[in-house]
C-alpha cells in the first residue's frame, strides 16, 4: 500500500488477556520499528527489524512483549497477560535501508481495563 | 532515557505569527529529524538535517542545527490553524544502539489560535 497500515486502530482488552497488534509496512521498506507512546509522552523504542538480521529487542519492557516479522514484511507485536500500564498507543514505522525519515502508521490505541 | 528534549513543552500563538521550537540533545549525532503528530496518532516526518549541515528549508519550515551547542530549532513561518500539533525532534546517534540510535523527545505541543 501507499503507507504503513496498522490494525486494529483501537483495542480494549481485559487485564490478563493477550493481544496482537499488526503492522503492514510500505512495500520494499526493509527496516521496521515498533514504538510505544503513553499519554502526553514521547516515543519509547520497543523493537527493530532490519531485513533478515536478528531483531534488536533491546527496548521491549518485559518478557510479556514479543514481536515477529514474517517474510520480511508484516509484523505482529504480541503482549501477553496485559497489564493496565500497557495502555498506550503502539506505533509502527518503516523506512528503506540507510539513513532517512521514518514513515509511521496511525497507531493502535490499546486500553487495558 | 530521553536524548532530545524539546522546549517549550507547549506554545500558543496567533495565526500568521512565526513559531519557534527548540531541541537539545546530549550525545554526538548523525542526523536530527523533526516530526509532527496530530491527535496523538501517527507521526509525519517533516525534515532531516545531517550533522554536517547548519540550516535546511522546506516550504514554511526552517531547521537549524548547532552541533557545538547540541541544539536545533524548528521555525514555522506564517503559522496556520492546521499547524496545531505536537512536534518532536529525534536524533540519530553515532553510537548505534536500538532503532539505529533514533531517539525521540517528549515533544512541543503547538496551538495556533485563529
Amino acid at each position: 500500500g501507499a503507507g504503513v497500515s496498522q490494525s486494529p486502530s483501537n483495542k480494549v482488552t481485559e487485564k490478563g488477556k493477550d493481544v496482537e497488534l499488526r503492522c503492514d509496512p510500505i512495500s520494499g521498506h526493509t527496516a521496521l520499528y515498533w514504538y510505544r507512546q503513553s499519554l502526553g509522552q514521547g516515543l519509547e523504542f520497543l523493537i527493530y527489524f532490519q531485513g533478515n538480521s536478528a531483531p534488536d529487542k533491546s527496548g521491549l519492557p518485559s518478557d510479556r512483549f514479543s514481536a515477529e516479522r514474517t517474510g520480511g514484511s508484516v509484523s505482529t507485536l504480541t503482549i501477553q497477560r496485559t497489564q493496565q500500564e500497557d495502555s498506550a498507543v503502539y506505533l509502527c514505522a518503516s523506512r528503506t535501508s540507510g539513513s532517512g525519515g521514518y514513515t509511521f502508521g496511525s497507531g493502535t490505541r490499546l486500553t487495558v481495563v | 532515557s530521553q536524548q532530545g528534549e524539546e522546549d517549550p513543552q507547549a506554545l500558543s500563538i496567533q495565526e500568521g505569527e512565526n513559531a519557534t521550537m527548540n531541541c537539545s540533545y546530549k550525545t554526538s549525532i548523525n542526523n536530527l529529524q523533526w516530526y509532527r503528530q496530530n491527535s496523538g496518532r501517527g507521526l509525519v516526518h517533516l525534515i532531516l538535517i545531517r550533522s554536517n549541515e547548519r540550516e535546511k528549508h522546506s516550504g514554511r519550515l526552517r531547521v537549524t542545527l548547532d552541533t557545538s551547542k547540541k541544539s536545533s530549532s524548528l521555525l514555522i513561518t506564517a503559522s496556520r490553524a492546521a499547524d496545531t500539533a505536537s512536534y518532536f525532534c529525534a536524533t540519530g546517534s553515532t553510537s548505534g544502539g536500538g532503532a539505529d540510535g533514533l531517539t525521540f523527545g517528549k515533544g512541543t505541543h503547538l496551538i495556533i489560535q485563529p
